[in-house]
This record gives structure tokens, C-alpha cells and sequence, in this order.
């Protein structure tokens, strides 16, 4: 158990649809990463928060957005979706701002219909 | 050329073999990554280095900074060492770039 819970593991919904994506860092660590992985692209880094302050951007897109609350716990959203947007989002935790090892949650599986 | 590149593929080992996975990447990096993710579809991060080498238990991971290059070792593998192992790497812009992965396989 790595300590990072991502909800809700599974999620079904339709094209132009929006979603939020949750995730609990684990216990002491001050940063979220957010990833996605799709099967012809495989892992891509999206956003990393740091303490509530957005520390460093990847390939995210406009449509998608991320926050960090007070209680450091993150929250994905994803707007406007479109079916390349069906993947696993994985969201990660660590405990400094950079180079230092992740914990992974178990992801949750986003199906576009 | 993709930036982050891993050898081989796929390879298919017998149980007790000493295995090698191989990544070459080609932008300057302040980390390197190793990630284990198994069949169904977890991820561990295995190592995470900036220079050298690292052990732990059966896993060796080395990095070489001027050839852009690292390995990570398997010895003595066992079936449940079978996943994929993905090679990602951190630029001096915070970026991560990840590579295609190696699916490992462990015979009994």
C-alpha cells in the first residue's frame, strides 16, 4: 500500500462530459503529480503541485486543470472530454519539491463513450 | 529520436537469470526514474537517481551522467518479477519524459 488513494478508481461518461478526479497524497508529503497513460502514448506527466502552488507543468492540456487544497489533498479536473481522453490517470505523491522518490496511487481507469 | 529510449522491447527470461534493461536519453536531467508496473497496471517507483549506482535487494540501478545512459539489473529474476519497467528522466525545466517501456517476462 503505498499510502495515496485515488477516487473513484473506475469512471464511465460520455464526450463533452466533465469530470473530477481526486486524489490523498500520502501522509507528510507536500507534493501531487498528476500523469496519464494511454495506450498509443503511453505515460505522460501532466501538472505537479507542491504545498498548493503549482510547481511544474507537462503536456496537460487547456481543458484539463488541477488544484491542490489547504489540505493538500489534489483534485484532476477534466472538461469537455473527448474520447482520446479514455486512459488511466495516475496521480503520485512525494515528499520534497523535486528528486525524490514517488509513491503511485492505483490510478483511475476514465472511459470515453 | 524520442528522448527517452529503452532496450529491449520485450525479453523473456528463464527464472534465475540475470537480466539487463538498458535506457539512453538525450536531454540534460537533474533525475533519473525507475518504475516497475505490474499486469494489473500498478506502479512502483523502484529507484530514483541523480548520479552512480543503487541496490535494493535484487535490484541494481546504475546511471552514467556523460553518456546519457542507465541500467537496471535483475539478478536471480523470479516470475514475479515479471511487469514492465519504465526508464523516466527529469529535465532542468521540472519535465518528466518517459520511456516506452520494457515488459519483462520470468519463466519458472
Amino acid at each position: 500500500d503505498s499510502g495515496v488513494t485515488q477516487t473513484p478508481k473506475h469512471l464511465i461518461t460520455a464526450t463533452g462530459q466533465r469530470v473530477t478526479l481526486r486524489c490523498s497524497p500520502r501522509s507528510g508529503d507536500l507534493s501531487v503529480y498528476w500523469y496519464q497513460q494511454s495506450l498509443d502514448q503511453g505515460l505522460q506527466f501532466l501538472i505537479q503541485y507542491y504545498n498548493g502552488e503549482e510547481r511544474a507543468k507537462g503536456n496537460i492540456l487547456e481543458r484539463f486543470s488541477a488544484q491542490q487544497f489547504p489540505d493538500l489533498h489534489s483534485e484532476l479536473n477534466l472538461s469537455s472530454l473527448e474520447l482520446g481522453d479514455s486512459a488511466l490517470y495516475f496521480c503520485a505523491s512525494s515528499a520534497g519539491t523535486s528528486n525524490q522518490p514517488q509513491h503511485f496511487g492505483d490510478g483511475t481507469r476514465l472511459s470515453i463513450l | 529520436k524520442n528522448e527517452v529510449e529503452q532496450s529491449p522491447q520485450n525479453l523473456t527470461a528463464q527464472e534465475g537469470e540475470f537480466i539487463t534493461i538498458n535506457c539512453s536519453y538525450s536531454v540534460g536531467i537533474s533525475a533519473l526514474h525507475w518504475l516497475q508496473q505490474h499486469p494489473g497496471g500498478g506502479i512502483v517507483s523502484l529507484f530514483m537517481l541523480s548520479s552512480g549506482k543503487k541496490k535494493h535487494g535484487r535490484l541494481i540501478a546504475t546511471i552514467n551522467i556523460q553518456e546519457k545512459h542507465s541500467s537496471l539489473h535483475i539478478t536471480a529474476s523470479h516470475p514475479r518479477d515479471s511487469a514492465v519497467y519504465i526508464c523516466a528522466v527529469r529535465g532542468y525545466g521540472q519535465n518528466f519524459v518517459f520511456g516506452p517501456g520494457t515488459r519483462l517476462s520470468v519463466l519458472p
